[in-house]
Formats: C-alpha cells, sequence, structure tokens
C-alpha cells in the first residue's frame, strides 16, 4: 500500500521560510504526478501545487506563486515544498499526495500522507 | 474559478440511514466531481471520482450520482465509521474543494 512521510514543519515568523519533505515509499514514486494540499485549521483543503512524474513544470496556486517552489528527487523518492516569505495565512497543516492520473486530466489526489503542521506566528 | 458549495453544512442521522449529500458547482463542470472522506486527526481519503466511481476498496454502500452543476454523495446505510466531514472537489488544473458537510451521530 503507498505511504507517504511528510516532515518538515515547523513555527516559523513571518516573512521566514521552511522547506518541507515527503518520502514515498511502497510504490514506484518515479512513475506518478505528486501534489501538495493544505488545510488550515478547521476550513476545507486547499491545493496548492502539483508536479508531473518528471519534476518538470511545477504549478502553484495563485496564493503561492512567487514564494513556494516545489521540487522532487526521484532519486531519493522525495517531494519538496520550498516555502518562502510565508505569511500568516499559510498556517495549515500541509499534505502531499500522489495522482495516479497524472497532469493532463486535472488533479485527483488519490493517497496522501499524514502532513506536517506549519505555523506561521511572530 | 469555479466554486462548489456543499450542502447541508451539518447532517445528524442515526446509524443505518441513509445519507444524501449535495454539491453544487457554480458553472457545467461535466462529470469532473470527486468525493472524499475526512475523520477527525487524519488526511482526506477519496472516495468518489469522476461522479460515480468508486476509489479502490471503498464499500458498495458509497454512491455518486449527478452531472453538470448538481452531484450527490449517497451513504445508503451508515456504518459507525462513516461519521465523517465529506468533501466535493473538481477534477481541473485549479482544483477547488467544497466547503464540506459534516455527517454526525445524532
Amino acid at each position: 500500500e503507498v505511504h507517504l512521510l511528510e516532515s518538515g514543519g515547523d513555527l516559523v515568523q513571518p516573512g521566514g521560510s521552511l522547506r518541507l519533505s515527503c518520502v514515498g515509499s511502497k510504490y514506484t514514486f518515479s512513475s506518478f504526478a505528486m501534489a501538495w494540499v493544505r488545510q488550515a485549521p478547521g476550513k476545507a483543503p486547499e491545493w496548492v501545487s502539483f508536479v508531473e512524474s518528471g519534476g518538470l513544470y511545477p504549478y502553484y496556486t495563485d496564493a503561492v506563486r512567487g514564494r513556494f517552489t516545489t521540487s522532487r528527487d526521484n532519486s531519493k523518492n522525495t517531494l519538496f515544498l520550498q516555502m518562502d516569505s510565508l505569511r500568516v495565512e499559510d498556517t495549515a497543516i500541509y499534505y502531499c499526495a500522489v495522482m495516479t492520473r497524472g497532469v493532463s486530466v486535472g488533479c485527483q489526489f488519490d493517497y496522501w500522507g499524514q502532513g506536517t503542521r506549519v505555523t506561521v506566528s511572530s | 474559478d469555479i466554486v462548489l458549495t456543499q450542502s447541508p453544512p451539518t447532517v445528524s442521522l442515526s446509524p443505518g440511514e441513509r445519507a444524501t449529500l449535495s454539491c453544487r458547482a457554480s458553472q457545467n463542470v461535466a462529470s469532473t466531481l470527486n468525493w472524499y472522506q475526512q475523520k477527525v486527526g487524519q488526511p482526506p481519503r477519496l472516495l468518489i471520482f469522476d461522479t460515480s466511481n468508486r476509489a479502490p476498496d471503498i464499500p458498495a454502500r458509497f454512491s455518486g450520482s449527478g452531472s453538470g452543476t448538481d452531484f450527490t454523495l449517497t451513504i445508503s446505510s451508515l456504518e459507525p465509521e462513516d461519521f465523517a466531514v465529506y468533501y466535493c472537489q473538481l477534477r481541473s488544473h485549479r482544483p477547488p474543494f467544497g466547503g464540506g458537510t459534516v455527517v454526525e451521530i445524532k
């Protein structure tokens, strides 16, 4: 069964940076597109970014474009989210998710990790 | 951008009862509608994709229907483990989620 493990969440001040990681196991990581989805306390999930299997052409929601960078290292089965210029409104649990149908048909989040908590506060 | 509106926000039911959850899109989205279940302290789990297709290992008591702008998730007979929050989501390149419906024990 697909297993995803996120890490890197922390308490950070506004304007700070964090780098999240997501390690995938028990499936062929390099074959599938991946996404980051976040969920603020008491709110619905919100898609953040996705990247195709090869790591090219990451795509971002408007709220994070220019501040966040998604990348992946398929040799290490790892997805990354570099988060810069963090804002209070970025506070959320960040999940990584597998997109088994790829990116061309739009986003379907088939498998999710347990998430890592990011808190942006002074 | 397309907006998804779920109703009701909360529904109170007893085990064994039927649950009917609604998701309305602000414009025609054909059949590109997914449903997720989220229990407290857990990530969302994909239940239904493309309106009516159950994801792997999802029990047959979960079913989806609809097209265009109006979609329904039905749980035919609620089990204790089904009390959770349910979200709809549009399968698109800018994929919105609905606001969720809480299915709580009456």
